[in-house]
C-alpha cells in the first residue's frame, strides 16, 4: 500500500531564506504526487502535482518540487521565503491500486520569522 | 459558484441538537469525500462516495450519517455529538482516478457545546 512520511512536523525559517520540506513515499507502481497548502481555517489549495511527466514541477506561489525514484522523494523547495508563506503543507500520494485515493501525510507547518 | 463551496462555514451546536453539513461542487467530479481535521492531528477520512455511491466508511461513528442524492452533492447529518468531535470539517471531490488530486471547500468549523 502507499504511505507517506513528513520529514519535520514543523520547519522554521527567516524570511528570505530558503524552504524545504520534506516528503518520502512508498508506492508499488508509478505514483502521482501532490503537496497542498492550508492557510488558517482554510481548505487545502493544491501547491503542484507530478503525474509522470516532467521529474522537477513548478507550482503557485514560487514553489516547486523535484521528483527522484531513487530516493523516492518529493521534496517542496522555494528559494526565497515570505511570511506569506507561513501555512500548513501536506504531501500525497495516488494510490492508483485504490482507484487514485490520496494517501495524505502528517503535514508540515511552516513558520516564517521577520 | 465554482469548485467545492462548503456550508455553514462556522456551526455551534448543543450535544442533543441535530444539525447537517452541506458540500456542493460544481466541477464535473464523481467522487466525493469527507475528512475531519482536529488541532494538531492529521487528516482524517470518514467516508468517500463514487457516483453517489459510499465505497469507504472509515469505522466511523454512527452519529455521523452522510447522503449523496447526486454526484454534485454531499451531506453530513450530526445528531448527539460530543466535545471530542468538535474540528473542521472539509469536503473534497476528484475525478475517480483522483489524477488531477483533490479539491477541497473551505471547511466548517464545528465546535460542539
Amino acid at each position: 500500500a502507499q504511505s507517506v512520511t513528513q520529514l519535520g512536523s514543523h520547519v522554521s525559517v527567516s524570511e528570505g531564506a530558503l524552504v524545504l520540506l520534506r516528503c518520502n513515499y512508498s508506492s508499488s507502481v508509478p505514483p502521482y504526487l501532490f503537496w497542498y497548502v492550508q492557510y488558517p481555517n482554510q481548505g487545502l489549495q493544491l501547491l503542484l502535482k507530478y503525474t509522470s511527466a516532467a521529474t522537477l514541477v513548478k507550482g503557485i506561489n514560487g514553489f516547486e518540487a523535484e521528483f527522484k525514484k531513487s530516493e523516492t522523494s518529493f521534496h517542496l523547495t522555494k528559494p526565497s521565503a515570505h511570511m506569506r508563506d507561513a501555512a500548513e503543507y501536506f504531501c500525497a500520494v495516488s494510490d492508483r491500486n485504490q482507484g487514485g485515493k490520496l494517501i495524505f501525510g502528517q503535514g508540515t507547518e511552516l513558520s516564517v520569522k521577520p | 459558484e465554482t469548485g467545492v463551496t462548503q456550508t455553514p462555514r462556522h456551526l455551534v451546536m448543543g450535544m442533543t441538537n441535530k444539525k447537517s453539513l452541506k458540500c456542493e461542487q460544481h466541477l464535473g467530479h464523481n467522487a466525493m469525500y469527507w475528512y475531519k481535521q482536529s488541532a494538531k492531528k492529521p487528516l482524517e477520512l470518514m467516508f468517500v462516495y463514487n457516483f453517489k455511491e459510499q465505497t469507504e466508511n472509515n469505522s466511523v461513528p454512527s452519529r455521523f450519517s452522510p447522503e449523496c442524492p447526486n454526484s454534485s452533492h454531499l451531506f453530513l447529518h450530526l445528531h448527539t455529538l460530543q466535545p471530542e468531535d468538535s474540528a473542521l470539517y472539509l469536503c473534497a471531490s476528484s475525478q475517480l482516478d483522483a489524477g488531477d488530486g483533490y479539491t477541497f471547500g473551505s471547511g466548517t468549523r464545528l465546535t460542539v457545546v
